[in-house]
């Protein structure tokens, strides 16, 4: 398959609580991005990490790269309930971007 | 911030119609765009990558024939759903790199809602 992997595919925790999301890649990337999007909703993009950097936050985000692993997590601390939304990686292999089959995350108050 | 816009944001057809659906750049050249499809509750599909002043090149199990891609100008890709039918119906989302610096975060389109009737 050309898309990565993420798991979960689903994630259902309460406020205040982090929620951890794993996906996996096959090909050499030139960076991986993290996206959110709300339901039926355009991507927003959330935080980027270069191939030769290995941890990269961003306000509540904490982003990892294992390049040796071929695998990305991305970390949301405290959560809200506007976190509430489906994530999903992207790897850049020369210019093109392929997105990991996503995680819906829910936040209940 | 780089702009995409797309146009129109939603879209209800008849089948057997085609449909085209713009992509923008609004403040940046884009000499390549990307074009994706999202069926509900999946994720992002690369379809094709749209090349300025030539050919698009189609991902693998993507018809060429059946989803037209022209890239006429360094601001505007169009991609047409030709004789469009049920299964067609998804969302259809466009992205642009900025010129500089390569390989870094591709802007989005706000995406068009396609339903076929």
């Amino acid at each position: 398959s050309q898309q990565g992997e993420e798991d979960p595919q689903a994630l259902s925790i309460q406020e205040g609580e982090n929620a951890t999301m794993n996906c996996s890649y096959k090909t050499s990337i030139n960076n991986l991005q993290w996206y959110r999007q709300n339901s039926g909703r355009g991507l927003v993009h959330l935080i980027l990490i270069r191939s030769n950097e290995r941890e990269k936050h961003s306000g509540r985000l904490r982003v990892t790269l294992d390049t040796s692993k071929k695998s990305s997590s991305l970390l949301i601390t405290a959560s809200r309930a506007a976190d509430t939304a489906s994530y999903f990686c992207a790897f850049d292999s020369w210019g093109k971007l392929q997105f990991g089959a996503g995680t819906q995350v829910v936040v209940t108050p | 911030g780089a702009v995409v816009s797309q146009h129109p944001s939603w879209v209800i057809c008849k089948s057997g119609t085609s449909v085209k659906i713009e992509c923008r750049s609004l403040d940046f050249q884009a000499t390549t765009m990307f074009w994706y499809r999202q069926f509900p509750k999946q994720s992002l599909m690369l379809m094709a990558t749209s090349n300025e002043g030539s050919k698009a090149t189609y991902e693998q199990g993507v018809e060429k024939d059946k989803f037209l891609i022209n890239h006429a100008s360094l601001t505007l890709s169009t991609l047409t759903v030709t004789s469009a039918h049920p299964e067609d119906s998804s969302f259809y989302i466009c992205s642009a790199p900025p010129p500089t610096p390569r390989y870094e975060t591709q802007y989005f389109g706000p995406g068009t809602r396609l339903l076929v009737l």
